[in-house]
């Protein structure tokens, strides 16, 4: 059963353009969700978090919405640049559990 | 060194084989995990060590034996695998019950 559900799998953006990755959850448990971004030839780094209590969280070019009646959350990446092109994983954690969930992963290109 | 590192970073091994995996982190966590990437898939959790103890075994075959000696060393032994092991294995390193996770680069198995 897959528990966070991430679409697309792969995204083809143009440079300044914006990007969007959609998660879903069924598990109301959750309570923290991280989006985590991987380089080819590297491990997952953490890029961006929220808690269910909040909207919307934004840092630098990365935001996250969250839309807790309906369980979904995405990630919009504002004025996209190649050097974004990577891998991009939506998790989510259960209550003080500490236990990771990913999504399928969504490889975005940005191209120039 | 700091973070959280892998060795091997590449393997190559016949199914009669046995070899392990080791990874090793100096940020002053006490939790430890093991994940299996795939091709087109989730991460998936294979191992959970919180302060030296297995507290999750994520219906792993037998073939894959993890070993945490103190909270700074993780080892994955491997004996006798089939060619659909072949992966990225991730170790990951935390806070017990904590949120901020911190990935090696992974060890690219491939089983011949």
């Amino acid at each position: 059963q897959q528990q966070v559900k991430q679409s697309p799998q792969s995204l083809i953006v143009q440079k300044g353009g914006i990007s969007i990755i959609n998660c879903a959850y069924e598990n109301t448990a959750f309570d923290y969700f991280p989006w985590y971004q991987q380089f080819p030839g590297k491990g997952p780094a953490l890029l961006i978090a929220i808690r269910p209590d909040v909207s919307e969280k934004k840092e630098g070019r990365f935001t996250i919405s969250f839309n807790k009646s309906a369980k979904q959350f995405s990630l919009h990446i504002m004025d996209s640049q190649p050097g974004d092109s990577a891998t991009y994983f939506c998790a989510a954690v259960y209550n003080q559990g500490g236990k990771l969930i990913f999504g399928q992963g969504t490889e975005l290109s940005v191209k120039p | 060194e700091t973070g959280v590192t892998q060795t091997p970073r590449h393997l190559v091994m016949g199914m009669t084989n046995k070899k392990s995996l080791k990874c090793e982190q100096h940020l002053g966590h006490n939790a430890m995990y093991w994940y299996k990437q795939s091709a087109k898939k989730p991460l998936e959790l294979m191992f959970v060590y919180s302060l030296e103890e297995r507290v999750e075994n994520n219906s792993v075959p037998s073939r894959f034996s993890p070993e945490c000696p103190n909270s700074s060393h993780l080892f994955l032994h491997l004996h006798t695998l089939q060619p659909e092991d072949s992966a990225l294995y991730l170790c990951a390193s935390s806070l017990a019950g904590g949120l901020g996770y911190t990935f090696g680069s992974g060890t690219r198995l491939t089983v011949v």
